[in-house]
């Protein structure tokens, strides 16, 4: 079976420092991994992904993604938080064998502080 | 370009009643998916369909819920003799195709309140 988890429920950080968001998952066969963020009364935004390759990877407003197989992790990382970063953050995971669903965790909310 | 669209946005009925949540996905996607998220949950899973028809319903929670996307395209959710714990935002969300390398596009949902 396959699972998300975001141990924080929330993460405060000041504008202009760096941050992260963690995620691990659990995945038979090897993960496809996707974070989305959602803005109030909006639908959920997708950020970046890793497939297959770099395990450093860049996405929208300046986001990144570092995945670590060893550690089965997927954080996401801004080096430079905006105010307006401040949203409700999702990782998710679908394995690569087989058509199964894609997994989400129960986010993380991030509050950037001027 | 146009992205998900989802109707209604929000959805108020009584508890027993029948509800029809109606998605419209971004052209040209095959794929399609439905999800519920509950209050401080993340999405999950209910039924995925590859053109008309439903591929995985493996996440719909019981009879009472079907969905149908009779043309490809358009796609609706009926619940029927709707409970309190259906109470619930439903994402509809599509993708270029089904393959698990896709991300996937989403609405801005439907709130169903079920009173």
């Amino acid at each position: 079976a396959q699972s998300v988890a975001q141990p924080e429920d929330q993460v405060n950080v000041a504008e202009g420092n760096p941050l992260t968001v963690k995620c691990t998952y659990s995945v038979s066969g090897n993960p496809y991994l996707f974070w989305y963020v959602q803005y109030p009364n909006r639908g959920l935004q997708f950020l970046l992904k890793y497939i297959t390759g770099d395990n450093l990877v860049k996405g929208s407003y300046g986001f990144e993604a570092e995945f670590n197989k060893s550690q089965t992790s997927f954080h996401l990382k801004k080096p430079s938080a905006l105010v307006s970063d401040s949203a409700l953050y999702f990782c998710a995971v679908r394995s690569d064998s087989g058509n199964t669903p894609l997994v989400f965790g129960k986010g993380t909310r991030l509050s950037v502080i001027a | 370009g146009a992205g998900v669209s989802q109707t209604p946005s929000n959805k108020v009925t009584e508890k027993g009643k029948y509800v029809e949540l109606r998605c419209d996905p971004i052209s040209g996607h095959t794929a399609l998916y439905w999800y519920r998220q509950s209050l401080g949950q993340g999405p999950e899973f209910l039924i995925y369909f590859q053109g008309t028809g439903a591929a995985d319903d493996s996440g719909l929670p019981n009879d009472r819920f079907f969905a149908v996307r009779p043309e490809g395209s358009v796609s609706t959710l009926k619940i029927q003799r709707t409970e309190r714990g259906d109470s619930a935002v439903y994402l509809c969300a599509s993708s270029l195709g089904s393959q698990g390398r896709r991300e996937q596009f989403f609405g801005p949902g439907t709130r169903l309140t079920v009173l």
